[in-house]
């Protein structure tokens, strides 16, 4: 089975705060993504990384930094934590093509106080 | 630009009885996949069922369907004889040709003993 791991399910951070989230994948999967998911916006995508050391800017990267060094981990990285970045985030990996369903971690709620 | 609309934000239905999931996408692309993801209040997110654009086929998963309608955009979800494992929050999701995945707000299923 695919395995998707978060570094915690919840964070508690205070504002100014750098934050790190780090997401492990045991697939072998070239792509990777981090969503924030907050209630009535769906997932919304943050960045994404389809080879090690490449990332894309998703919908929402204003805040967010991200960091692919292996090709099984993808850091997510809040260079200044601000209390509107206070939501779950969602790591997921896939293989290949677009078309390949994506296979998703835990979760890390993430407050920022 | 390319959307999902998901427009149930909540739903109730009644032990054993069918269930349909409502989502319309909207793509100019001719090529793309649309996907239905489970997220039971735990918070993972499983994947229940992918649609290609080509398949001639409307794809089934054991009690999940898709009711591809491709003239009308629609792709509905389609659970039969439903269970209390059941109840959960369901997104759409519609493949890109940039890896990405662009979700529907999600609809929270209530399955009622």
């Amino acid at each position: 089975d695919v395995k998707v791991t978060q570094s915690s399910r919840y964070l508690v951070k205070r504002t100014g705060e750098k934050v790190f989230l780090e997401c492990v994948q045991d697939m072998d999967h070239e792509n990777m993504f981090w969503y924030r998911q907050d209630p009535g916006l769906g997932l919304r995508l943050i960045y994404f990384s389809y080879d090690v050391k490449m990332k894309e800017k998703g919908d929402i990267p204003e805040g967010y930094s991200v960091s692919r060094e292996k090709k099984e981990r993808f850091s997510l990285i809040l260079e200044s934590a601000s209390t509107n970045q206070t939501s779950m985030y969602l790591c997921a990996s896939s293989y290949g093509t677009t078309y390949n369903e994506q296979f998703f971690g835990p979760g890390t709620r993430l407050t920022v106080l | 630009a390319q959307k999902i609309t998901q427009t149930q934000p909540g739903m109730f239905v009644q032990e054993k009885e069918a269930v349909t999931l409502d989502c319309t996408y909207d793509t100019s692309d001719p090529s793309y996949g649309l996907f239905w993801y489970k997220q039971p209040s735990s918070g993972e997110m499983i994947f229940l069922i992918y649609q290609g654009s080509y398949d001639q086929q409307n794809a089934t998963e054991g009690r999940y369907s898709l009711n591809f309608q491709k003239a009308r955009k629609s792709a509905n979800l389609v659970i039969s004889a439903s269970q209390l494992g059941d109840s959960a929050m369901y997104f759409c999701a519609m493949s890109d040709s940039n890896y990405q995945l662009i979700w529907g707000a999600g609809t929270k299923l209530i399955i009622k003993p």
